[in-house]
């Protein structure tokens, strides 16, 4: 299955909160997982990303956590901002043929 | 460097009519990729061409094609144009350095089909 499961489909979070979208993937030929952000009227733009033999990364106040045996990843930004406001997109990349394979996007509201 | 560039950026056709898209991808990217975006789809891949060669292809109808030159400019046509085929079309180009997984894209090219 070239599938990548992305939830929640929007999210509301009050200013200084944490938020988190998560995903889900079946096919452990990824070897990839980036996630973009993309601002209204432009195209995605790459956040973070992961290897599946890396926990965890952080870059300032976004965080990618992956779990291997769960084939769960989740995006984590600390201290959500207005200008956060955006949708979010996860993706994992086949070592087959290097295409990434996209989740549905989560549309993140942050409230001041 | 420029950023990937996408013309026209807006676009209205009829039903029935074919249109052509162009992008120019980062100066040194080979690979450029093609989605197309709707509020209820998302990002859908629709082709993937590395050095003028298709390398990888979505699932939409053979009304969708492209085709990319020796300059790595890209273009894709879509034939027959049908209502729902009115989306944004998004171009994006990557660096051999991240094996492709940074992926950088354009403004995108609104097509409206009525």
């Amino acid at each position: 299955q070239q599938q990548v499961k992305q939830s929640p489909q929007s999210l509301i979070v009050q200013k200084g909160g944490i938020s988190i979208i998560n995903c889900a993937y079946e096919n452990t030929a990824f070897d990839y997982f980036p996630w973009y952000q993309q601002f209204p009227g432009k195209g995605p733009a790459l956040l973070i990303a992961i290897r599946p033999d890396v926990s965890e990364k952080k870059e300032g106040r976004f965080t990618i956590s992956f779990n291997k045996s769960a084939k769960q990843f989740s995006l984590h930004i600390m201290d959500s901002q207005p200008g956060d406001s955006a949708t979010y997109f996860c993706a994992a990349r086949l070592d087959s043929n290097y295409q990434l394979i996209w989740g549905a996007g989560t549309k993140l509201i942050i409230k001041p | 460097k420029a950023g990937v560039t996408q013309t026209p950026r807006y676009l209205i056709k009829t039903r029935g009519q074919q249109v052509t898209l162009s992008c120019s991808p980062i100066s040194g990217h080979r690979s450029v990729s093609w989605y197309q975006q709707t509020p209820g789809q998302g990002l859908q891949f629709l082709f993937e061409y590395f050095s003028e060669t298709q390398r990888n292809k979505g699932n939409f109808p053979g009304r969708f094609s492209g085709r990319q030159f020796s300059n790595s400019r890209s273009e894709m046509n879509v034939s027959t144009l049908e209502l729902g085929d009115s989306a944004l079309y998004l171009c994006a180009s990557s660096p051999p350095e991240t094996f492709y997984y940074e992926q950088y894209f354009g403004p995108g090219t609104r097509l409206t089909v009525t």
